[in-house]
C-alpha cells in the first residue's frame, strides 16, 4: 500500500529563519504536489512537480523532487508569520483514478 | 467566483439520519473527486467521476455512502444512517480534461459534518 510520510509533523520556527519539510513516498511516481491549508479552510495548490530534479519557487517557498530517492522537499526561506499553515504533499497514482495520496501534513507555526 | 463550491459548509446531524452534500466543480472540469479529511490527517480519497461516470471507489466508501454526478456537472454525496465515525470534513476537488499528463486538483471549501 502506498505510504506518504512527512516530517516533521509539527514545526515551530522564528521569523527570519530557514527550514525544510520532507516528504517521502513509497511508490514510483514522478508527479508530486504541494498544498497549503489554513485552519478550517480548504487546500490551496502551491506546486506541481512533474519530473526528477524538478524545482519550483514561489516567494519564500521552494519545492524540489528527487524521484530516485522518492523524496520531495519544501524549503522555507526567511519565514514570515503569513506562512503559518499546514502543508501537505500528495503523490499522484498516475493510473486509474489519478487520485492523490496525501501525507499527514506538517503544521507550521511561525513565531514573530 | 469560478472556483469549486460546496454546500452546505456545515452540517450537524443526529446518528442514524441521512445527509446529502453538493459539489459544483469548476466549469468544464470533467474530473471530480470526493475526499474525506479527519482532524490532523491528510485528505483520503473516496470516489472519482469522469463526466457522469463513477469510475473508482475507495474501500472507505461503505455501502452507506453513495455519490452521483447525473449530468456530468455537479455531484452529490449521500451518507445514509450516519454514524459518529462519519464526522469529518468532506472535500470535493475537480481537475480539467486538458492535462492528461498530470492531475492538479482544485479543492472546494469542504462540508464539515458533525454526527451527534
Amino acid at each position: 500500500e502506498l505510504k506518504v510520510e512527512q516530517n516533521p509533523l509539527f514545526l515551530s520556527m522564528q521569523e527570519g529563519k530557514n527550514y525544510t519539510i520532507y516528504c517521502n513516498y513509497s511508490t514510483t511516481s514522478d508527479r508530486l504536489y504541494w498544498y497549503r491549508q489554513d485552519p478550517g479552510k480548504s487546500l490551496e495548490s502551491l506546486f506541481v512537480l512533474l519530473s526528477n530534479g524538478a524545482v519550483k519557487q514561489e516567494g519564500r517557498l521552494m519545492a524540489s523532487l528527487d524521484t530516485k530517492a522518492r523524496l520531495s522537499t519544501l524549503h522555507i526561506t526567511a519565514a514570515v508569520h503569513d506562512l503559518s499553515a499546514t502543508y501537505f504533499c500528495a503523490v499522484d497514482m498516475i493510473v486509474g483514478a489519478n487520485n492523490l495520496f496525501f501525507g499527514t501534513g506538517t503544521r507550521l507555526t511561525v513565531i514573530p | 467566483d469560478t472556483g469549486v463550491s460546496q454546500n452546505p459548509r456545515h452540517k450537524i446531524t443526529k446518528r442514524g439520519q441521512n445527509v446529502t452534500f453538493r459539489c459544483d466543480p469548476i466549469s468544464e472540469h470533467n474530473r471530480l473527486y470526493w475526499y474525506r479529511q479527519t482532524l490532523g490527517q491528510g485528505p483520503e480519497f473516496l470516489t472519482y467521476f469522469q463526466n457522469e461516470a463513477q469510475l473508482e471507489k475507495s474501500r472507505l466508501l461503505s455501502d452507506r455512502f453513495s455519490a452521483e454526478r447525473p449530468k456530468g456537472s455537479f455531484s452529490t454525496l449521500e451518507i445514509q444512517r450516519t454514524e459518529q465515525g462519519d464526522s469529518a470534513m468532506y472535500l470535493c476537488a475537480s481537475s480539467p480534461r486538458d492535462r492528461p499528463t498530470y492531475n492538479e486538483q482544485f479543492f472546494g471549501p469542504g462540508t464539515r459534518l458533525t454526527v451527534l
